[in-house]
């Protein structure tokens, strides 16, 4: 079965600064798709990002892009000029070719003013 | 972007009672449903799978008696809480993903407080 790790539960950054959260994942598939959610207050969950694993080229989404490591199975999330709006908890998620999706426990990322 | 749209939002019900969550996409066909459930400061854990006009593949642990699934159509899946407990309470939230999507679409959620 497929298994998705966010090792930091929670993260702070500075208004203006840089933050990487951290995911790796396990599977032995070759074809498949990852994915970094928000969930602010709200529990509305919001697709940050995606990349698809047959691309080498990491995803870049305005100030969200994602470092993917696929033989390494990992794949992170750098935000940068962090604004008080980025608060909120983050999960990356695992969609396999079956279709179903997994998701991490989550990060919970603070945004200092 | 597509549009899930889940209802109802908040729902308190009677311990014994049943409750039904309601999850429709408004914009596409959805061939394929999800339904979560979030504890607290939790991850999402997939209940289980449904396909419009077949049976819903639960995932193990979860009780397809008590957790009711029909996807009767392409834009609405339903979500059946029978004979709930307190134990039930929880955060549901559905998915929607049609046959040519790579990512799925999320409902608002429900917030299920069974007393």
């Amino acid at each position: 079965a497929q298994t998705v790790t966010q090792s930091q539960p929670e993260m702070s950054v500075q208004e203006a600064e840089t933050v990487t959260l951290s995911c790796t994942y396990d599977t032995s598939e070759s074809d498949y798709y990852l994915f970094w959610y928000k969930q602010p207050p709200s529990r509305q969950m919001i697709l940050v990002i995606r990349q698809e694993a047959y691309k080498q080229q990491n995803a870049t989404e305005n100030r969200f892009s994602v470092n993917f490591q696929k033989a390494a199975k990992s794949f992170s999330l750098k935000i940068s000029d962090s604004q008080l709006g980025d608060a909120a908890m983050y999960f990356c998620a695992y969609r396999s070719a079956s279709n179903d999706m997994r998701f991490g426990a989550g990060t919970r990322l603070t945004v200092k003013p | 972007g597509a549009v899930v749209s889940q209802h109802p939002s908040r729902v308190i019900c009677k311990s014994g009672t049943s409750v039904k969550i309601e999850c429709r996409s408004l914009d596409f066909q959805a061939t394929t449903m999800f339904w979560y459930r979030q504890f607290p400061k939790k991850s999402l854990m997939l209940m289980a799978t449904s396909n419009e006009g077949s049976k819903a593949t639960y995932e193990q642990g979860v009780e397809k008696d008590k957790f009711l699934i029909n996807h009767a159509s392409l834009t609405l899946s339903t979500l059946t809480v029978t004979s709930a407990h307190p134990e039930d309470s929880s955060f549901y939230i559905c998915s929607a993903r049609d046959h040519q999507g790579i990512y799925a679409f999320f409902g608002q959620g429900t917030r299920l407080t069974v007393v």
